[in-house]
């Protein structure tokens, strides 16, 4: 079945620690995003990729980093500039850029600072 | 800019009643819009879309919503709640405006429904 996978479900982080969140897709799909998701502020983007090799900054880009090596794959770092990393971790894809197109959401990964 | 409001973070119904979730949006051109439901510590899954070919949109799980432009709503309707339908429901537009021409979604803040017996 075609989808989404993110890895790892649950992820502890120290403080001072980069961590890296996975995301794949065999959707085909060319777009990509990531979200990050706090209890009551619904969804902010963090970053997307419209195609591979190319990433653009989304809302709330400060503290993380992603690369766009391979059209399925689409990680997420999230580097010790980020203050407040405890959060649900959504990836996303589509399989266009027009406004029409839904994003089809991955299970998230729950990160948490200790 | 374009922007969501769901009115209520909290909606409580009873099994068989009327689920009625409001989402009023703010848009500068034509919107494209989207309810999606989320299941605890899951993903958010499509329910349904509107994208101007018929204002009444059915969806999945017996959702519909009724996109009324006069009004800038775009609320969602099940005539009999069920059980399983209890989850956190988000509303998005999606703003063309995103630069890059790419699809960007902008997100309510979302409503939790509970459906007690």
């Amino acid at each position: 079945d075609g989808g989404i996978t993110q890895s790892p479900k649950y992820l502890f982080r120290k403080e001072g620690q980069n961590v890296t969140l996975s995301c794949e897709q065999n959707l085909n799909h060319d777009a990509m995003y990531w979200y990050r998701q706090d209890p009551g502020q619904g969804l902010r983007l963090i970053y997307y990729s419209q195609i591979v090799n190319d990433f653009q900054k989304g809302d709330i880009a400060e503290g993380y980093s992603v690369s766009r090596e391979k059209k399925e794959s689409f990680p997420l770092t999230v580097t010790s500039a980020q203050k407040n990393p405890t959060a649900f971790y959504l990836c996303a894809s589509s399989a266009g850029q027009g406004p029409y197109n839904e994003q089809f959401f991955g299970p998230g990964t729950r990160l948490t600072v200790l | 800019a374009q922007s969501v409001t769901q009115l209520g973070s909290h909606v409580s119904v009873s099994e068989g009643a009327l689920v009625l979730l409001r989402c009023n949006y703010s848009s500068s051109v034509p919107p494209y819009l989207f309810w999606y439901v989320q299941y605890p510590n899951q993903g958010l899954q499509l329910l349904l879309k509107y994208t101007s070919a018929a204002t009444l949109v059915k969806g999945i799980n017996g959702f519909e919503a009724e996109f009324k432009k006069s009004e800038t709503s775009f609320h969602l309707t099940k005539p009999s709640a069920h059980m399983s339908d209890a989850a956190e429901y988000f509303c998005a537009v999606s703003d063309p405006a995103g630069g890059g021409g790419y699809n960007k979604l902008i997100f309510g803040a979302g409503t939790r429904l509970a459906v007690h017996p």
